[in-house]
């Protein structure tokens, strides 16, 4: 699975949209973008995934760049709730069994600490 | 969350003593994962499990087993072997959308 970078640590204020960026500049055609959030204590949750189209759901919006290298998670109106520390994820999907692996690798992703 | 059990949420033993951490889940999900996580760190892949009877060692697999019998339970042994313990351990479950428990925190004393 390729690496990804990300910043540490990233401040928002209430109500104004956070932008999350992370580097995968190895990633592979087959590779997908995963985000997760972490609140303090929690077991990881699930945000959003893609492969090179942009992507929106309920929790937020990612953004690919057209040579895959880069990608922007979105969340549009940030709350204090959305206080978490934030991965990005490159993973390769496969539907086989035995030699495949859909492994998760997580790095330490972003602090982000919404403001009040 | 959503299904994926773990138990306990606290866990303390003395040192040298084997222990069991309990994963569970109700999603009819063949994949399974364990992970571990130290302050401040991100979650590193202890054992993972894409079907019945099947597992594979993660990243940090010393000092701990696992096992698949039935496809809901996947079971982590911490045992005397492991040098370091004390972490917070996460179960997951999913193939394209992974899903995680809500954590047992373990302390070795």
């Amino acid at each position: 699975d390729a690496k990804t970078t990300q910043p540490t640590s990233m401040d928002c204020a209430e109500g104004r949209a956070a932008n999350l960026p992370c580097n995968h500049s190895t990633i592979s055609g087959n590779e997908y973008v995963y985000w997760y959030r972490q609140i303090h204590s929690q077991g990881p949750q699930y945000i959003i995934h893609g492969l090179k189209n942009n992507e929106t759901n309920e929790m937020a919006s990612l953004i690919i760049t057209e040579d895959r290298k880069s990608s922007t998670l979105i969340l549009p109106h940030a709350t204090l709730r959305d206080t978490a520390v934030y991965y990005c994820i490159v993973r390769g999907v496969s539907m086989n069994y035995g030699g495949a692996t859909n492994k998760l690798i997580f790095g330490t992703g972003t602090l982000l600490a919404v403001q009040p | 969350d959503g299904g994926i059990t773990q138990s306990p949420k606290y866990l303390f033993r003395k040192e040298g003593q084997n222990v069991t951490l309990s994963c569970e889940q109700n999603l009819n999900h063949d994949a399974m994962y364990w992970y571990r996580q130290d302050p401040g760190q991100g979650l590193r892949l202890i054992y993972y499990s894409q079907i019945v009877n099947d597992f594979q060692k993660g990243d940090i697999a010393e000092g701990y087993s696992v096992s698949r019998e039935k496809k809901e339970s996947f079971p982590l042994t911490v045992t005397s072997a492991q040098k370091n313990p004390t972490a917070f351990y996460l179960c997951a479950t999913g193939r394209t959308e992974a899903f995680f428990g809500q954590g047992t925190r373990l302390t070795v004393v």
